[in-house]
């Protein structure tokens, strides 16, 4: 969906490197989430904020902080990067007022060696 | 626990014909429920949903069925075509923000 987009959309990186996936949303949506994607297990959520000042954790959230930077940004940090958070990262934003319909971006592929 | 299962990982279709995508579901509560399609390189884009006071609910080419007695829901696609070929998955809504997806199915279209 063009209207949410992901940078980088692919990173290779090594053990114990800070790296930043930033997303960037047009949709005029309140909502943002940030979830991984592993072979298998489908999307698991690891964090969402509701506005810019109320920032939740997801299930999996070890290892990740995320910042809203305003209405149309959320980015997602890996503070120290490890080879298990090799995976697919999404961006999604939802609308207060359809809150669950969920639209996504096209992904960040994430390798760490 | 809660769970969204898929009974089938891969489904292969001749072009033309009618496919049909099964989830399971073990969250009684569950009152939302969605259908999303994750093309090669893609992120998951939104096909069609319903609400569990709904049985049937149509989009373009698409039906969702949603069975509460069993705790079942399909995606119909109807005339499938090649570019139908993607992996579809189920989710259920477990708040106004958290959905909780199914590991995904794979469809094939055959030429």
């Amino acid at each position: 969906d063009a209207d949410v987009t992901q940078t980088p959309r692919n990173r290779i990186t090594k053990t114990g490197k800070r790296i930043m996936l930033e997303c960037s949303q047009t949709k005029g949506h309140d909502r943002m989430y940030w979830y991984r994607q592993d072979p298998g297990l489908g999307l698991r959520l690891i964090y969402y904020s509701f506005d810019v000042k109320d920032i939740n954790k997801g299930e999996i959230s070890d290892g990740y902080s995320v910042s809203r930077q305003a209405q149309a940004k959320f980015s997602l940090s890996l503070e120290s990067a490890i080879p298990n958070q090799t995976a697919l990262y999404f961006c999604a934003t939802s609308d207060a007022t359809v809150q669950e319909t969920q639209y996504f971006g096209p992904g960040t592929r994430l390798l760490v060696l | 626990g809660e769970s969204v299962g898929l009974h089938l990982p891969t489904l292969s279709v001749q072009e033309g014909d009618n496919s049909i995508i099964n989830c399971a579901y073990s969250n009684s509560a569950s009152d939302y429920f969605i259908w999303y399609k994750q093309e090669s390189g893609k992120g998951p884009q939104f096909i069609i949903d319903i609400r569990s006071n709904m049985d049937k609910r149509q989009g373009q080419r698409v039906t969702v069925l949603l069975n509460k007695t069993v705790k079942h829901l399909s995606l119909q696609i109807a005339a499938t075509q090649p570019g139908d070929s993607a992996v579809y998955f189920c989710a259920r809504g477990e708040s106004s923000y958290k959905l909780i997806f199914g590991s995904g199915t794979r469809l094939l279209v055959r030429p």
